[in-house]
């Protein structure tokens, strides 16, 4: 699987938008960009996934580069619920493709 | 819906002392089922995965196993915990070729 890069940190205040990024330099054609975040002492929580077509559902906004270089999770109005850190992945999807590699995400925190 | 129950949810037990963490899922069949471990201020480790009753395939060798007697049920055993065995124990589950992984709500485990 493509290694990703994030940021350690971000800070963003409430009702404003969010835009976390992540670099995925190698991936390759059939990997797929996911997004996670793990709220502190819970389980991580899916929020997203895309492959090459910007994608958008009641979470989130997935952008991604023309090359696929690179991708933007945007949470559109951030709360303080939003607070987590938020891991990028990039994985080949389907059977026989099991594992998740979490790295040490984003930790975004929503400020009041 | 589905859901997917880990117990108990925080645990402290000495060295040297057996290891019993049971996960179970709810309103799916034949899922996919996987074992990760984060340890403080770390990111995920996947310990073991399993596509089917009986089927276990482990990623990191330790002195953790892991077993799936029933469909829905996913076990994780230690015979002797190690003080490196403390973290935050995830359950999770896909179905087969999904793109996302549904995860429990974690077994705080300290080792004393």
């Amino acid at each position: 699987d493509a290694k990703t890069t994030q940021p350690t940190s971000m800070d963003c205040a409430e009702g404003r938008a969010a835009n976390l990024p992540c670099n995925h330099s190698t991936i390759s054609g059939n990997e797929y960009v996911y997004w996670y975040r793990q709220i502190h002492s819970q389980g991580p929580q899916y929020i997203i996934h895309g492959l090459k077509n910007n994608e958008t559902n009641e979470m989130a906004s997935l952008i991604i580069t023309e090359d696929r270089k690179s991708s933007t999770l945007i949470l559109p109005h951030a709360t303080l619920r939003d607070t987590a850190v938020y891991y990028c992945i990039v994985r080949v999807a389907g059977a026989g493709s099991y594992q998740l590699t979490f790295g040490k995400g984003t930790k975004l925190s929503v400020i009041p | 819906s589905q859901t997917i129950h880990q117990w108990p949810a925080t645990l402290v037990q000495p060295v040297g002392s057996p290891l019993s963490l049971e996960c179970t899922v709810e309103g799916t069949s034949n899922p996919n089922l996987y074992w990760y471990r984060q340890a403080a201020g770390r990111g995920l480790q996947l310990l073991f995965y399993s596509v089917g009753i009986g089927q276990i395939s482990s990623e990191v060798p330790q002195n953790l196993s892991a077993s799936r007697p029933q469909d829905r049920q996913f076990i994780l055993s230690s015979k002797k915990l190690l003080l490196s065995d403390s973290g935050f124990y995830l359950c999770a589950w896909t179905s087969g070729g999904a793109y996302e992984q549904y995860f429990g709500p974690g077994t705080r485990l300290t080792v004393t």
